[in-house]
């Protein structure tokens, strides 16, 4: 069974410091994976996604993530923290050739100093 | 451009209570989802539908019932609330292919007492 890992349930930065959001998962075969973002008292928002096309993905808000197959990892990373990024981000993997359901990790949450 | 309309926002109910928490969306999608998110447990899938007219257990289902009579529309019911319902339900929805994200209805906020 597919399982995915979140190292950190709570992360704090400063503003303009690096964002770095670990994930790790568990598969057999490289899956499809996905970072949601949750803002306070709404539903989740998709950031980016790895589908095989590239390794390192791009996605909304200055977000990128970097699959890599030989760490099973798809961590999310931002060069420089902004207040607005303050929100939980979770992790999520569905795999390749068919599976109706994603499989959730349990959260990082964010917070941005000033 | 409505997405996934989750209805109500929020309720309070009382033990023993019955409700239905209504999803609809607009996006012709065939898979349709329900969550629960609790804190520090990520979320979990109660029901999932593959199509109209079919529905599927999902990794919490216990005291939760579903219907899909419209391809838009799913339906998460509670027959006799428990205060361990208490928790914030996504209504979430996404094409056929693994591939693509599942987008997520606002929630309802649902209290027992």
């Amino acid at each position: 069974a597919q399982s995915v890992t979140q190292l950190g349930s709570h992360v704090s930065v400063s503003e303009g410091a690096l964002v770095l959001l670990r994930c790790n998962y568990s598969s057999s075969v490289p899956p499809y994976l996905f970072w949601y973002v949750q803002y306070p008292n709404q539903g989740l928002q998709l950031l980016l996604k790895y589908t095989s096309a590239a390794t390192l993905v791009k996605g909304i808000n200055g977000f990128e993530a970097e699959f890599k197959k030989s760490e099973t990892s798809f961590h999310l990373t931002k060069p420089s923290a902004h207040m607005s990024d303050a929100a939980e981000y979770f992790c999520a993997v569905s795999p390749q050739g068919g599976s109706e359901k994603l499989v959730f990790g349990k959260g990082t949450k964010l917070t941005v100093n000033p | 451009n409505a997405g996934v309309t989750q209805t109500p926002k929020f309720r309070v109910l009382k033990t023993g209570q019955s409700m239905t928490l209504l999803c609809a969306q607009d996006m012709n999608h065939e898979y349709m989802y329900w969550y629960r998110q609790d804190p520090g447990m990520g979320l979990r899938l109660i029901h999932y539908s593959v199509g109209e007219g079919t529905t599927a257990k999902g990794e919490v289902p216990d005291g939760y019932n579903v219907s899909r009579l419209k391809k838009q529309n799913f339906l998460l019911g509670l027959e006799s609330a428990a205060p361990s319902q208490t928790s914030v339900y996504f209504c979430a929805s996404s094409y056929l292919q693994s591939s693509q994200p599942q987008h997520f209805g606002d929630g309802t906020r649902l209290s027992i007492l």
